[in-house]
């Protein structure tokens, strides 16, 4: 079946620590995505990649990095200089036609801090 | 700038009511909208989008939404609900022309009472 995955299901962090989540999709879609859920807050975009070996900053970026070595795969790494990381994390994926596509979603991590 | 309301935070609906979760947005072309369904702890699955045509749109587990340009709305219906529908319902909207990335709205908690 074709779809996104997202590892772990539940992430702890301790303080100064440097911790990465992963996302994979095998639906040959060009674009991903990270977003962060907050109580409330809806969806925030962190970084996108239209393209591998190319990312954009989303709307809240810092305190975060990413990478896209392979079409497959996006992961995000929360930096000790995200100083507020308790969240619920999700990934999503669409084509990049260049204009407005469907996006799908990763079952999510949430990431807890010590 | 784009933005996306959605007016109620929480919705309590007795099972077997109808339902209708209000999405209204702001943008000066043609918009993209989108519903989706979150249960706890989950990602975001897909209900219904709409790109053009038909303006009344069918989508999954019952749902169907109406797109209306002359009030920016675009409100998600159900004529019976089920205890299964308790979940969060999010809005986006993209635009064409505009960034390909939808906005999301805050969302809607649904409460389903027997």
């Amino acid at each position: 079946d074709g779809g996104i995955t997202q590892s772990p299901k539940y992430l702890f962090r301790k303080e100064g620590q440097n911790v990465t989540l992963s996302c994979e999709q095998n639906l040959n879609h060009d674009a991903m995505y990270w977003y962060r859920q907050d109580p409330g807050q809806g969806l925030r975009l962190i970084y996108y990649s239209q393209i591998v070996n190319d990312f954009q900053k989303g709307d809240i970026a810092e305190g975060y990095s990413v990478s896209r070595e392979k079409k497959e795969s996006f992961p995000l790494t929360v930096t000790s200089a995200q100083k507020n990381p308790t969240a619920f994390y999700l990934c999503a994926s669409s084509m990049a036609t260049g204009g407005v596509e469907t996006q799908y979603f990763g079952p999510g991590t949430r990431l807890l801090v010590l | 700038a784009q933005s996306v309301t959605q007016p109620d935070i929480h919705i309590t609906v007795s099972e077997g009511a109808s339902l209708e979760l209000r999405c209204n947005y702001s943008y000066g072309a043609t918009p993209y909208l989108f519903w989706y369904v979150q249960s706890p702890g989950q990602g975001l699955q897909l209900l219904l989008k709409y790109f053009s045509g038909d303006t009344l749109v069918q989508g999954i587990k019952g749902f169907e939404a109406e797109f209306k340009r002359s009030q920016s709305s675009f409100n998600l219906r159900k004529p019976s609900v089920h205890w299964s529908d308790a979940a969060e319902y999010f809005c986006a909207v993209g635009e064409e022309g505009g960034s390909y990335i939808p906005t999301f709205g805050r969302g809607t908690s649904l409460i389903v009472h027997p």
